[in-house]
């Protein structure tokens, strides 16, 4: 158990509807990141928050935001959603100081099939 | 851009034998390099490695870092079928977030 938690586990929705996964990171690290993963595809870096703030982004889609709250949980929001959006997407958490050598604790994800 | 080669994408061998993986990288202001291990979900850490020529070793697994060549291996010997998964290489950027390899994926037959 990596301490990282994600909600929900699975999820199937349809088409053009819009999704929240949920993300608790470890106790005491303070910087959440957010990865997608397609079939057979390699991890593919969305967004990291630092302590309530945005601090790197990646290929991350228009419609799809995310935010970090006071508690430090993250949610990832998914809008519009269209079929090649299925994928797991992880959540990870670091210490992450400025200087970034912490490793990644990763959650079990959140598996998203859109029909 | 920076990027995390792997190579080989996937490999099949048997029980007993003694694999190499490998991990090339190019990023901005480099800092570490990590291993994990993903089998059905979550990514799982192996090793993280800062300083070259000095080997990290867990059981039948070990890696070493060369950042003058900018590679790293993991090597695992007298495989397991419970050693199959893919493996995964990342490396932090300047940005702050992590990198990550396309995985290899390993295969160890009985």
């Amino acid at each position: 158990d990596s301490g990282v938690t994600q909600t929900p586990k699975h999820l199937i929705t349809a088409t053009g509807q819009r999704v929240t996964l949920r993300c608790s990171p470890r106790s005491g690290d303070l910087s959440v990141y957010w990865y997608q993963q397609s079939l057979d595809q390699g991890l593919q870096f969305l967004i990291q928050y630092y302590n309530g703030e945005e601090r790197a982004k990646g290929n991350i889609l228009e419609r799809f935001s995310a935010q970090q709250f006071p508690d430090l949980h993250s949610e990832l929001n998914l809008s519009s959603l269209e079929l090649g959006d299925s994928a797991l997407y992880f959540c990870a958490s670091s210490v992450a100081v400025a200087d970034n050598t912490g490793e990644l604790f990763f959650g079990e994800g959140s598996r998203l099939t859109v029909l | 851009e920076d990027k995390v080669v792997q190579s080989p994408l996937s490999l099949v061998v048997h029980e007993g034998d003694t694999v190499t993986l490998n991990c090339s990288y190019e990023v901005t202001n480099f800092r570490s390099l990590l291993w994990y291990k993903q089998e059905k979900k979550a990514p799982t850490f192996l090793f993280m490695l800062t300083s070259s020529g000095i080997e990290k070793k867990s059981g039948r697994l070990s890696s070493i870092l060369d950042k003058k060549e900018l590679f790293s291996i993991l090597n695992i010997t007298a495989t397991q079928t419970g050693d199959s998964a893919v493996y995964l290489c990342a490396v932090p950027n300047y940005g702050q977030n992590f990198v990550f390899g396309p995985g290899t994926r390993l295969s160890v037959l009985p």
